[in-house]
Formats: C-alpha cells, structure tokens, sequence
C-alpha cells in the first residue's frame, strides 16, 4: 500500500476564515512533507518533518501553521490567507528524507484545491 | 538553488509515435524520481533509479540514469492517449533532506 490520502479535495475560504488540511499515511514513513502548486509549475517545498519533528520551513508566511500529531497524521493550519494563496497543496512522505536510496523517494497524495477569495 | 532543467517543456505528438524527455543537472542525486501529475492531482510516482547508468522499464516507459547520477531521461515507444500528462523528475541529494523538482515537460498525445 503506497497511499497518501488527504482531506477536503476542495476549500475554498474567505481570508477571515481558519481552515485545517490534513493528510494521512500508514506506510510507517517518517517523514512527511507539505508543497504548494501553482498551475503549469512544479511543486514548491513548504514544509518538512522528520519523526514528528520539523525539520525544514522554507521560509513560509506564519499564516500557514504545521502540526505534526503523530507519525501518520500531518496537518496545515491557515488563518488569514490572501488570494495568491489559492493553489493546489500536496502531502507526501517517504521513509526517510535522506540516507538509503530508496528510502528518499516521497509519495504524494491527491492534494487539496485550494481557493481564497 | 539547484536546478533540474528538463525538455522539452511542451510535447504534442499523435497516438503510436515515440518521444523521449530529458531532465540535466549540474549536481549529483542518490536517487531521481519521476513522475506524472494530471490537472488538479497529485503527482503519482512511476519510478526511482538509484544506480549510475541503470536502465528501468515500465511497459513502454524506459528510464535511464546517467553515468554521473546528474542526469535522467524518459523514452516512451508508442505514445497512447492515457501517457497525456505532466512528467517531473525529482531528484535527491543525500544531505539536502528534500527533493529538486524538474522544471516539468508537459505531454499531449492526440488521436
């Protein structure tokens, strides 16, 4: 089983609301990832954690809050959002981020449309 | 910043004709994913190589490895349809903690 899933499919949230996404994985990776897509572009690092633990932020606006609760939940809190905001999130994990070859390669779940008007 | 230029950026080909992408770098990668993503998806992985000079094959997708571990390409024989898509390579570095994505070659494959 190499599934990622993540919940809503689709948001869309006014820039005064607070909204969660979540993902889920039971593959025992430890470590989970958050990209943010824009349309025709490649996906763009947000987020990474490490055993529960973060481990990378690439410099994302504190309107965009991880939590990592256990190692097969990750969450994105967002409060605030602008409309350059609106894109498609994506989860992933993998085994580990790096070491061991294989165990670098990172599966990605459906991802959340997202839509801030 | 690292980079993973790929080409062509944009392919339209009809249905039963062959084509191949190119993803290069100047650094080297433990390992290179790649991936097809359809509009509003998440990207689904088709293959990891790992080996300098390995060869892969998925049905008509082969995939290989360059000597260097700096570069990848994706050959597909036969084009359907269904390969439509966008293709990103990802490559890991061992000590980066997190992938360089490709700059995506978008595939159209006509009747």
């Amino acid at each position: 089983d190499t599934e990622v899933t993540q919940t809503p499919k689709h948001l869309v949230m006014g820039m005064t609301n607070k909204k969660s996404l979540k993902c889920e994985q039971h593959m025992g990776h430890r470590a989970m990832y958050w990209y943010k897509q824009k349309a025709k572009k490649p996906p763009e690092l947000m987020f990474v954690y490490s055993y529960e633990k973060l481990s990378i932020n690439e410099s994302v606006p504190s309107r965009f809050s991880p939590e990592c609760p256990n190692s097969s939940l990750l969450n994105l809190h967002l409060h605030a959002l602008q409309p350059e905001d609106s894109a498609l999130y994506l989860c992933a994990s993998s085994f580990r981020t790096s070491g061991a070859k294989y165990q670098e390669t990172q599966y990605f779940g459906p991802g959340t449309r997202l839509l801030v008007l | 910043t690292q980079l993973l230029e790929q080409s062509p950026q944009f392919l339209s080909i009809q249905e039963g004709e062959n084509l191949t992408v190119y993803c290069n770098s100047s650094s080297v990668f433990s390992s290179l994913q790649w991936y097809r993503q359809e509009p509003g998806e998440g990207p689904v992985l088709l293959v990891t190589v790992v080996t300098g000079g390995e060869v892969k094959k998925l049905k008509r997708l082969t995939f290989q490895f360059g000597d260097a571990r700096k570069d990848s390409s994706l050959h597909i024989t036969a084009a359907q349809p269904g390969d439509t898509g966008l293709y990103l390579c990802a490559g890991a570095e061992r000590t980066a903690s997190k992938l360089t994505f490709g700059t995506g070659t978008r595939l159209q494959v006509t009747l």
